[in-house]
């Protein structure tokens, strides 16, 4: 299995909701990725799991939580999003310190 | 520290033509690079990657890169393009080690019939 998915494909919530995005790969990848991308820019890396720990938080506002279960999930929490945290987001793995990454087909989250 | 430069947010070919897509990168360890393709509302999906050893390197979909040292250059090429190769393309930089991709920011390719 070659593959990363993502789910939900397409999320809409409100300011005050709280939602989730999830990510699954089973490449036996140790590191784990989450990526913001806007509309016309490249991927924006908003945090990196290594060996299911936090290993770089790219001063991501709080109201983004991430969390790694196994080393096979990433999940991304949402809490009071605001309309500029639209965007889709990405997932990616790869072998623990190596960059070659594998990207999911992402989630478009829309903020009302 | 690492940077990419794309040179040309939009470039139009005929089909059948050939495509020549420009990266130049700046890194003060040996580059690891990469270009990766996104179609619309989708996510990216890797195309090919120079680490070390062979300069040209070929890819999926036809599509290869030659690593250029002396011109700190990354150009990706193909000899004909095809309808299908319409997407955006990122060309990106890493070290060997340390978990951190630096993109460009991206080439959007529109092919005419």
């Amino acid at each position: 299995d070659t593959e990363v998915t993502q789910t939900p494909k397409h999320l809409v919530m409100g300011m005050t909701n709280k939602k989730s995005l999830k990510c699954e790969q089973h490449m036996g990848h140790r590191a784990m990725y989450w990526y913001k991308q806007k509309a016309k820019k490249p991927p924006e890396l908003m945090f990196v799991y290594s060996y299911e720990k936090l290993s770089i938080n790219e001063s991501v506002p709080s109201r983004f939580s991430p969390e790694c279960p196994n080393s096979s999930l990433l999940n991304l929490h949402l809490h009071a999003l605001q309309p500029e945290d639209s965007a889709l987001y990405l997932c990616a793995s790869s072998q623990a310190g190596l960059n070659e990454q594998f990207f999911g087909p992402g989630t478009r989250l829309t903020v009302l | 520290a690492q940077s990419v430069t794309q040179l040309g947010s939009h470039v139009s070919v005929s089909e059948g033509a050939l495509v020549l897509l420009r990266c130049n990168y700046s890194s003060s360890v040996p580059p690891y690079l990469f270009w990766y393709v996104q179609y619309p509302n989708q996510g990216l999906q890797l195309l090919l990657k120079y680490t070390t050893g062979a300069t040209l390197v070929k890819g999926i979909n036809g599509f290869e890169a030659e690593f250029k040292k002396s011109e700190t250059s990354f150009h990706l090429t193909k000899p004909s393009a095809h309808m299908s190769d319409a997407a955006e393309y990122f060309c990106a930089v890493s070290a060997l080690y340390g978990n951190k991709l630096v993109f460009g920011a991206g080439t959007i390719l529109r092919v005419k019939s």
